[in-house]
C-alpha cells in the first residue's frame, strides 16, 4: 500500500466548478505539500501545511492531523486549472531527512 | 531573476553510455534533490544533498552518481549500469529541512 494515497486519479470538471481533491497519508509527517505540474512537465508548489487551512487566491488547502487526510479545494474552476496536482508529505525525523514521499498526482481537465 | 535551471530538456542516451544532467540555482539554497518520473507514478528521490560536498542516496541510486562542488550545482551522472533510464528527470532545491522545495523544469532522457 502507498503511504501517500489521492483521489481521485483522473477528474474532469466544467468551467466554475468547485474542485476537491484528496489526499491520504500513512506515516507520521512534518509537514504536507501541495504542488502543482502543468503538462509541459515543470512543477510548482502550491502549498505547504503542517495544521489547519491555508488560502490563496481560488485555492484552498487543508489538513486533518488526526485522520491524516487533505484536502485541495479550487474555487470557480477555469480551463488553466488544469494540471496535474501531486501530494507529498515530508519524512519524519529518523527517515531520510528533509524529504519527500509523493502520491501519484490527479489529473484534472477544466472543459470551458 | 532568482531560479533553477536544468538542461538540457531533452537528451539522448546509447547504450552504455554515461550521461549527465544539469542542475543550478542561484537561490542560494543549501539543499538539493534530484528526483525521477515515471508514468504513472509518484516522484522518487534519487540524491539528495544539504551541504557542499556532502550527498547521500535516496530511495532509487543505483546506477546514478552525484557531485556536489558548489553550492549553485549538482549534476547527475546516469551511468551503463542504470538499466532502465528512460524518464523525466526533476531537480529540486530548499532552505533545508521541512522547507518548501523549489523544481526546475525538468530534463526528459530517453535511449535510443
Amino acid at each position: 500500500k502507498n503511504e501517500v494515497e489521492q483521489s481521485p486519479q483522473n477528474l474532469t470538471a466544467q468551467e466554475g466548478e468547485f474542485i476537491t481533491i484528496n489526499c491520504s497519508y500513512s506515516v507520521g509527517i512534518s509537514a504536507l505539500h501541495w504542488l502543482q505540474q502543468h503538462p509541459g512537465g515543470g512543477i510548482v508548489s502550491l502549498f505547504m501545511l503542517s495544521s489547519g487551512k491555508k488560502k490563496h487566491g481560488r485555492l484552498i488547502a487543508t489538513i486533518n492531523i488526526q485522520e491524516k487526510h487533505s484536502s485541495l479545494h479550487i474555487t470557480a474552476s477555469h480551463p488553466r486549472d488544469s494540471a496535474v496536482y501531486i501530494c507529498a508529505v515530508g519524512r519524519p525525523y529518523g527517515g531520510s531527512q528533509g524529504n519527500l514521499i509523493f502520491g501519484k498526482g490527479t489529473k484534472l481537465s477544466v472543459k470551458p | 531573476d532568482g531560479g533553477i535551471t536544468q538542461s538540457p530538456k531533452y537528451l539522448f542516451r546509447k547504450e552504455g553510455q554515461n550521461v549527465t544532467l544539469s542542475c543550478e540555482q542561484n537561490l542560494n539554497h543549501d539543499a538539493m534533490y534530484w528526483y525521477r518520473q515515471d508514468p504513472g507514478q509518484g516522484l522518487r528521490l534519487i540524491y539528495y544533498s544539504q551541504i557542499v560536498n556532502d550527498f547521500q542516496k535516496g530511495d532509487i541510486a543505483e546506477g546514478y552518481s552525484v557531485s556536489r562542488e558548489k553550492k549553485e550545482s549538482f549534476p547527475l551522472t546516469v551511468t551503463s549500469a542504470q538499466k532502465n533510464p528512460t524518464a523525466f528527470y526533476l531537480c529540486a532545491s530548499g532552505q533545508g529541512f521541512q522547507e518548501t522545495q523549489y523544481f526546475g523544469p525538468g530534463t526528459r532522457l530517453l535511449v535510443l
